[in-house]
């Protein structure tokens, strides 16, 4: 089956640049997802990908896809300590109507 | 636009008691709707997902069961509870038909405590 993977944690400083890396296995996805869990919450959608990309860029955030070596990534910039926070990725088979979800990576923000 | 809404916000149920959470979706009509579990604020489990009216597909072999008995409402249940259960329930609705991106929309989730 499908497999994603992420680190789980990661600490930067207060307007650093964050890079929260993804790998997954599938090469048939079609969308890849970032989302953003604040405790207690559920989760937020903060951008998404399509496979034909290789880069989407959107206000602090940026995503890039390597595909040949199914390899995604999420950069913040100027991080601050409202993106504390547990970042997600997914990913899209483009044959169901189901997405996996990495097992999260928890960012922490020290001022 | 679109808003999704789950109820009760937080649980607090006996072992062997039944279980009944609900998940209902405004302002979009067909869309495939998901249940999640959550263990230790990690990894989401998918349970269930339906792509339209009474049609479930079960992820998972477990105590609990999934219904849709309307387009836009989802109920997770269960005859019987068990410790193994608790857990946070994440309910989420994606768009369909062409030009989507097929992204998920979350609703704010159910913590359930089984003692």
């Amino acid at each position: 089956g499908e497999d994603v993977e992420q680190s789980l944690f990661l600490s930067v400083r207060e307007g650093d640049s964050s890079v929260i890396n993804c790998t997954y296995t599938d090469s048939s996805s079609t969308y890849l997802y970032w989302y953003k869990q604040e405790p207690g919450a559920g989760l937020q959608l903060l951008t998404y990908i399509f496979s034909n990309m290789d880069m989407k860029q959107d206000q602090r955030l940026t995503v890039l896809l390597n595909k040949k070596d199914k390899h995604l990534s999420l950069r913040i910039a100027d991080t601050q300590t409202g993106d504390s926070a547990i970042y997600f990725c997914a990913e899209r088979d483009g044959g169901y109507q189901k997405v996996t979800f990495g097992t999260g990576t928890k960012l922490q923000v020290i001022p | 636009s679109q808003t999704i809404h789950q109820w009760p916000a937080t649980l607090v149920q006996p072992v062997g008691s039944p279980l009944s959470l609900e998940c209902t979706v405004e302002g979009t009509s067909n869309p495939n709707l998901y249940w999640y579990r959550q263990a230790a604020g990690r990894g989401l489990q998918l349970l269930f997902y339906s792509v339209g009216i009474g049609q479930i597909s079960s992820e998972v072999p477990q105590n609990l069961s999934a219904s849709r008995p309307q387009d836009r409402q989802f109920i997770l249940s269960s005859k019987k509870l068990l410790l193994s259960d608790s857990g946070f329930y994440l309910c989420a609705w994606s768009p369909t038909g062409t030009g989507y991106s097929y992204e998920q929309y979350f609703g704010p989730g159910t913590r359930l405590t089984v003692t």
